[in-house]
């Protein structure tokens, strides 16, 4: 059974460019959650889908953010414009999770080391 | 702002047991005790999670004080691959609200 992919694994662009991160979550896992984790930290909360509707957004940063899942599986990040301090590990996990159900783990992907230069 | 407290670091001998402890003291009676672990460059494991009971599996154990302020990981025979930032997370049992809120996590190494 395959895990949480994330692609590409390594992403270096120049400040300014446009960047987008790949998530294949694992099959059938409705829930979808997009993270950010600066050197040294622990992850923090960017958005939240439940199939193809994305029903929190509050962690993304600016505007410059945009996350997508349009056929509820694969999900896409897009920083637009990126900036220096976009540099981060941006982690994908999936779960089993169903609104208003009780918890199920959260499992992750590998991450996506982004750097801006 | 996470709701848990963690020793930033600690150190454990390879075959002993490892006990990681969590102070949650604001914890409410709905909410859940999750821990995960994070080893170097991989993204975060699920390792077990608790309501009030302790509870076992093929991982770890996981020891929940009476009052529910705090509790404990208890990996019984830690190798050198246990060696990870572990992270003790608490999150309602129901509801809407599904995001993990991370703290910094207790950088445990196993050392030979």
């Amino acid at each position: 059974g395959a895990g949480v992919s994330q692609s590409p694994r390594y992403k270096v662009a120049k400040r300014g460019q446009d960047v987008a991160l790949r998530c294949d979550p694992i099959s059938g896992h409705v829930s979808l959650f997009w993270y950010q984790q600066a050197l040294g930290q622990g992850p923090e909360f960017l958005t939240y889908f439940q199939n193809e509707a994305q029903l929190d957004k509050s962690g993304l940063p600016s505007d410059r953010f945009f996350a997508e899942r349009p056929e509820g599986s694969v999900s896409t990040l897009k920083i637009q414009r990126t900036q220096q301090e976009d540099s981060a590990v941006y982690l994908c996990a999936s779960s089993l999770m169903r609104q208003g159900a009780l918890l199920q783990p959260q499992h992750f992907g590998d991450g996506t080391r982004l750097s801006i230069l | 702002d996470a709701k848990t407290t963690q020793p930033p670091s600690m150190d454990c001998a390879e075959g002993r047991a490892a006990n990681l402890p969590c102070n949650h003291s604001t914890i409410s009676g709905n909410e859940y005790v999750y821990w995960y672990r994070q080893i170097h460059s991989q993204g975060p494991q699920y390792i077990i999670h608790g309501l009030k009971n302790n509870e076992t599996n093929e991982m770890a154990s996981l020891i929940i004080t009476e009052d529910r302020k705090s509790s404990t990981l208890i990996l019984p025979h830690a190798t050198l691959r246990d060696t990870a930032v572990y992270y003790c997370i608490v999150i309602l049992a129901a509801g809407n609200n599904r995001k993990l809120i991370w703290g910094l996590g207790t950088s445990l190494a196993v050392n030979p």
